[in-house]
């Protein structure tokens, strides 16, 4: 079945610094790959998203390739600030088999230091 | 558009009794899904509806919960007896079209259960 896996966290990141949390996918079809983001006491909003291999998805300084070979979508940011501080969660909808379910990882929380 | 909406944002209920959440979904989207988050289980699909029929609710705990959608515009999530282990946030999302293509779920402020 799929499934996605997520760095372990909690993350904590002083302002300025490079962000990178990883995430890998197993799928038996062709998924379309996004993130997502939870901030405090809210729902969880698109972040950024590809829907094909070595499609770059970017939103809000973030990006994430769909790397089909190793089946990767690693999220990165060259500078995170403050208000960056949420639960990133990495997904996947398979084409072929899930229908029109999303399969989440179990997300990573990130704290940025000020 | 206001979003996806929810009701109540916080519910505080005692065991065995029965409890009722609402969901507004956007304008016009035909997909609406719930969920439940807890710390130890993460975030779990529990049924999706497409055009108002059910598609999948393989993953509703059992059969204390229930889902219906009635119309368009409207969907309810009921748990009864309700239980301590049913504390959770509930989140009620929508999109427009299939999310296999790509297209977004929208979600709601979520409903924060607690069962004492």
């Amino acid at each position: 079945g799929n499934s996605v896996t997520q760095m372990e966290g909690p993350v904590t990141l002083s302002e300025e610094a490079f962000l990178t949390i990883n995430c890998t996918y197993t799928a038996t079809g062709y998924p379309s790959l996004f993130w997502y983001v939870q901030y405090p006491g809210e729902g969880l909003q698109l972040l950024l998203k590809a829907t094909k291999a070595d499609d770059k998805g970017s939103n809000k300084g973030f990006e994430a390739t769909y790397r089909k070979e190793t089946t990767s979508f690693h999220l990165e940011k060259g500078s995170v600030q403050v208000s960056d501080s949420a639960v990133y969660f990495c997904a996947l909808s398979d084409r072929e088999t899930s229908g029109s379910r999303l399969t989440f990882g179990e997300g990573t929380q990130l704290t940025v230091n000020p | 558009d206001a979003g996806v909406i929810q009701s109540p944002r916080h519910e505080v209920t005692e065991m065995g009794q029965e409890v009722t959440l609402r969901c507004k979904p956007i304008s016009g989207h035909d997909y609406l899904f719930w969920y439940r988050q807890t710390m130890m289980r993460g975030l779990e699909l529990l049924i999706y509806f497409n055009n108002n029929v059910p598609i999948d609710d393989s993953g509703m705990p059992e059969d204390r919960f229930s889902a219906k959608m009635p119309n368009a515009s409207f969907s309810t999530l009921k748990i009864q007896p309700s239980e301590p282990r049913d504390s959770a946030v509930y989140f009620c999302a929508s999109s427009l079209g299939t999310v296999r293509y790509g297209n977004e779920q929208f979600f709601g402020p979520g409903t924060r259960l607690t069962v004492l």
